[in-house]
């Protein structure tokens, strides 16, 4: 079946640092691929999506590419924040899965001032 | 615009009772889904409905139901409580339940002693 793959936390940053968390799915068919942010206390929001092969989704200086040859979505930052501190979720949601959503584990990144 | 809310917030009960959660989706949304978040993980699909009824279940036992009422609201039961069932329940809406976009809620957050 369908699953999401992403690298365990948590992850601790200095402010302006570079952020890579990395993402791999296993799905059938041509699933939508997502990032979606929760801040302490809170729900899911989403942060950004990507519905086809090659689509960058990008949204507050977050970006992810959907690569179809590598099954990968790596969430990736150029310089964050203290604000940014937070659990982020790879997820997929697919047709051939029944629309719903399947996400990974989380990654929790804990960006220092 | 109101988003999706879900009610009560927090909930604290004894195992072997039951309990019965809430959640309303965005005006115009006609699909609903429910995820559990256990401490730690990802959410994981319960439910998904769409106008009423039962589109998708997920590896949940039987004492986990839901329904969707007329103006889509949606109740999450769960009865007969273990303690494995604390978790952060989510609730979810989409306009179609198909690969567009989800809108979660907050969240209710359920203790079980």
């Amino acid at each position: 079946g369908n699953s999401v793959t992403q690298m365990e936390g948590p992850v601790t940053l200095s402010e302006e640092a570079f952020l890579t968390i990395n993402c791999t799915y296993t799905a059938t068919g041509y699933p939508s691929l997502f990032w979606y942010v929760q801040y302490p206390g809170e729900g899911l929001q989403l942060l950004l999506k990507a519905t086809k092969a090659d689509d960058k989704g990008s949204n507050k200086g977050f970006e992810a590419t959907y690569r179809k040859e590598t099954t990968s979505f790596h969430l990736e930052k150029g310089s964050v924040q203290v604000s940014d501190s937070a659990v982020y979720f790879c997820a997929l949601r697919g047709e051939k899965g029944g629309f719903k959503t399947i996400f990974g584990a989380g990654t929790r990144l804990f960006v220092k001032a | 615009d109101a988003g999706v809310t879900q009610s009560p917030t927090h909930l604290i009960k004894t195992r072997g009772q039951h309990v019965t959660l809430r959640c309303s989706p965005i005006s115009g949304h006609k699909s609903v889904s429910w995820y559990q978040q256990v401490l730690g993980q990802g959410p994981q699909f319960i439910f998904q409905y769409y106008e009423k009824e039962e589109r998708g279940r997920g590896n949940f036992p039987d004492r986990f139901s839901a329904r969707q009422f007329p103006n889509y609201s949606s109740e999450l039961n769960v009865n007969a409580l273990l303690l494995g069932d604390s978790a952060l329940y989510l609730c979810a809406s989409s306009e179609r339940g198909g690969l567009e976009e989800q809108f979660f809620g907050p969240g209710t957050r359920l203790t079980v002693l």
